[in-house]
């Protein structure tokens, strides 16, 4: 099973700030992760698929990069509706797995 | 619209039985893949079962045994059978749909929490 790991476990971050998470997997998926944005009480929210294709709607200031074993989710410009918990997930083999999260708050 | 509901959710004794169900609508439960994942407290997401549309289902090894995914076509619904439940399988269990089959979770519910006790 493929181990996904995220950093920080927290983010603390002001409004119109950059924010950085990291994810890390303990082998190559290739380009195959997504990102989900996770807010208390709500379903999860897809937000980029492929390592860096945005989902519907999504807007610009997040991008995602990397490839093998590392990648990054990253916020320009942070919005108040952007404090969330990001969680990154693998697809590459099953069982498909996701990070433990980064609490940006 | 596409909506995700899922229900069953409560406190279970330990070692009985749960079965959890997802309505779904905007679209067919047998044209899309639909998986089970939870959060347990504190802890990270963890898929508990695929169900593919042409009926392959997937377990990951640690799920095996205990829990079965199964879908009602005529009633557009997923269901996840519990059976001997733990301590640990105390979650919230999100219903999730992969409309095209790439592997991503497009549309998830708002889940449902299943709590156990001891």
């Amino acid at each position: 099973e493929i181990v996904m790991t995220q950093s920080p476990a927290t983010l603390s971050v002001s409004p119109g700030e950059r924010a950085t998470l990291s994810c890390r997997a303990s082998q190559s998926v290739g380009s195959n992760v997504a990102w989900y944005q996770h807010k208390p009480g709500q379903a999860p929210r897809l937000l980029m698929y492929h390592t860096s294709a945005r989902a519907t709607g999504l807007a610009a200031r997040f991008s995602g990069s990397g490839s093998g074993t590392e990648f990054t989710l990253t916020i320009t410009s942070l919005q108040s509706e952007d404090f969330a918990v990001y969680h990154c997930q693998q697809y590459e083999n099953w069982p498909f797995t996701f990070g433990p999260g980064t609490k940006v708050d | 619209e596409v909506q995700v509901v899922e229900s069953g959710g409560g406190l279970a004794q330990r070692g009985g039985s749960l079965r959890l169900s997802c309505a779904v609508f905007g679209f067919t439960v047998s044209g899309s893949y639909m998986s089970w994942v939870r959060q347990a407290p504190g802890k990270g997401l963890e898929w508990v079962s695929l169900l593919y549309s042409d009926g392959r289902i997937d377990y990951p090894n640690s799920m095996k045994g205990r829990f079965t995914i199964s879908r009602d076509s005529s009633k557009n619904t997923l269901y996840l059978q519990m059976n001997n439940v733990r301590a640990e399988d105390t979650a919230v269990y999100y219903c999730a749909r992969d409309w095209n089959g790439d592997m991503i979770i497009d549309d998830w519910g708002q889940g449902t929490l299943v709590t156990v006790s001891s």
